[in-house]
């Protein structure tokens, strides 16, 4: 029962330097999302797919990029990385009409030096 | 946009003791969301919220829609050790009628049980 997979889960970059994290889900779901989560913020939607070769911006896009060419990924790419994006990513997906039960993956705990 | 502001941040209790938190936001909502983050974890759904006044049990949990649309509280009764996590509350944001899924989320209610 794999639900949402993220990795990696943990990574140390320095400023400046890029990185992808990917999320794979394998429950056929539609829809998919990249949060990111600070303390005292809760989490802050980045980006989102509605399916496959599809993207939109979410509340805090900016420095972030992503991509959705197979309907069972969604990739989150950090171009040139900055201690701003030091932070715990959540990808979570669900399928359409069912938008109130987000599955949630267990996060990648990133810091930016 | 939405604001959602969860009270109290945090909260240390004793095991068996009930726990009560809330969230107001500054708009009308048609839906309130309740979730939960154990340690390490990602979210995970506890109940949900369609109509104004509507009290919902899922176990130990009840939650409850205001009747104002602003304001949304979650109860859980005689507390154990596993309820220790983040409780956020949420709402489906919608532009036009369509959500496609997209979240708000309050701040969030850290809960610590000591045993």
């Amino acid at each position: 029962n794999a639900g949402v997979t993220q990795t990696p889960k943990f990574r140390v970059l320095k400023t400046g330097q890029s990185m992808t994290l990917l999320c794979a889900q394998d429950m056929n779901h539609e829809y998919m999302y990249w949060y990111r989560q600070d303390p005292g913020m809760g989490l802050r939607l980045i980006h989102y797919s509605v399916g496959e070769g599809t993207t939109a911006k979410g509340e805090v896009p900016d420095g972030y990029n992503v991509s959705r060419l197979k309907k069972q990924n969604f990739l989150l790419g950090l171009e040139s990385a900055a201690p701003s994006q030091t932070s715990v990513y959540f990808c979570a997906s669900t399928n359409r009409g069912k938008d109130e039960k987000l599955f949630f993956g267990s996060g990648t705990q990133l810091s930016v030096l | 946009g939405q604001q959602l502001n969860q009270s109290p941040q945090s909260m240390f209790i004793q095991e068996g003791e009930d726990v009560s938190m809330n969230c107001t936001s500054s708009s009308i909502f048609n839906t309130w969301l309740w979730y939960k983050q154990d340690p390490g974890e990602g979210p995970v759904l506890l109940i949900a919220l369609y109509k104004a006044g509507e009290l919902t049990s899922n176990g130990r949990l009840t939650a409850q829609f205001g009747i104002t649309r602003k304001d949304s509280f979650l109860n859980i009764s005689a507390s154990i050790p596993s309820d220790v996590g983040i409780y956020f509350c949420a709402d489906i944001f919608r532009a036009g009628g369509t959500s496609y899924g997209k979240l708000t989320f309050g701040q969030g209610t850290i809960l610590t049980v000591h045993p």
